[in-house]
C-alpha cells in the first residue's frame, strides 16, 4: 500500500490561499489520490479526488504532477471554518478503494 | 443524503466487559469499515467487510472481531475490553466498482472509555 507523507501542521490567516503538499513516492498505476477533511468530534469528509494533472471543485483544487509522486491540495481564500485536519490518501480503484490508509494528516489552523 | 449511524456516541465500560459497537448505513453500500482514531496516530483500520458475512482484517485487528449479518449493519465487538482500547471508533461505508471514487461516508464516532 502506498504510504503518504504530509506536514504535521500549518498555520494561515483568513483570506489566504493554503497549499498542503503530500508525497507518495510509491504510488501505483491504479491508485487515485483522495483528500479528506476532519473537524473535531466528527468523521472525515471527502473533499476531492484526482488521478493526474488538475482537478477543481467548489471547495478545493488538486494539483498532481506528471510523475504523480506528490500532490497539492489548494484551498482558496480560507476562512476560520477551514480549521481542520486534512488527510491525503492513495487508493486502488480496482479494489474499490477498500484499504485506504489514513496517515496522521495535516492540522490546519486558520487565524483571524 | 447518505447516513451512517453509530449506536452510541459515548460509552464507559470496565476492563473485561464485552462491548458491542453498532453501525448502520442506509445507502445499500457494499463496503463497511471500522477505524479507531487516537491522538498522534491518525485513523487506523481495524476490520472491513465488502459483503454480507465477509470480513477482512485491517491493520490492527487484534482484540477485536466483527459481524456483518445484514448488508446495512456492521458490528464491532470487543470480547474483553482493555484500557488500551480506549479510543474514538469510527464506522464508514462506501460503494464499489465502476467509476465511483470510493468515497467513504463516516458516522459521527463512538468514544469508548475503558476503566
Amino acid at each position: 500500500l502506498a504510504k503518504t507523507t504530509q506536514p504535521i501542521s500549518m498555520d494561515s490567516y483568513e483570506g489566504q490561499e493554503v497549499n498542503i503538499t503530500c508525497s507518495h513516492n510509491n504510488i501505483a498505476t491504479n491508485d487515485y489520490i483522495t483528500w479528506y477533511q476532519q473537524f473535531p468530534s466528527q468523521g472525515p469528509r471527502f473533499i476531492i479526488q484526482g488521478y493526474k494533472t488538475k482537478v477543481t471543485n467548489e471547495v478545493a483544487s488538486l494539483f498532481i504532477p506528471a510523475d504523480r509522486k506528490s500532490s497539492t491540495l489548494s484551498l482558496p481564500r480560507v476562512s476560520l471554518s477551514d480549521t481542520a485536519v486534512y488527510y491525503c490518501l492513495v487508493g486502488d480503484s480496482h479494489t474499490g478503494f477498500q484499504k485506504l490508509v489514513f496517515g496522521t494528516g495535516t492540522r490546519l489552523l486558520v487565524s483571524p | 443524503d447518505v447516513k451512517v449511524t453509530q449506536s452510541s456516541r459515548y460509552l464507559v465500560k470496565r476492563t473485561g466487559e464485552k462491548v458491542f459497537l453498532e453501525c448502520v448505513q442506509d445507502m445499500d453500500h457494499e463496503n463497511m469499515f471500522w477505524y479507531r482514531q487516537d491522538p498522534g496516530l491518525g485513523l487506523r483500520l481495524i476490520y472491513f467487510s465488502y459483503d454480507v458475512k465477509m470480513k477482512e482484517k485491517g491493520d490492527i485487528p487484534e482484540g477485536y472481531s466483527v459481524s456483518r449479518e445484514k448488508k446495512e449493519r456492521f458490528s464491532l465487538i470487543l470480547e474483553s475490553a482493555s484500557t488500551n482500547q480506549t479510543s474514538m471508533y469510527l464506522c464508514a461505508s462506501s460503494t464499489s466498482g465502476g467509476s465511483n471514487t470510493g468515497e467513504l461516508f463516516f458516522g459521527e464516532g463512538s468514544r469508548l472509555t475503558v476503566l
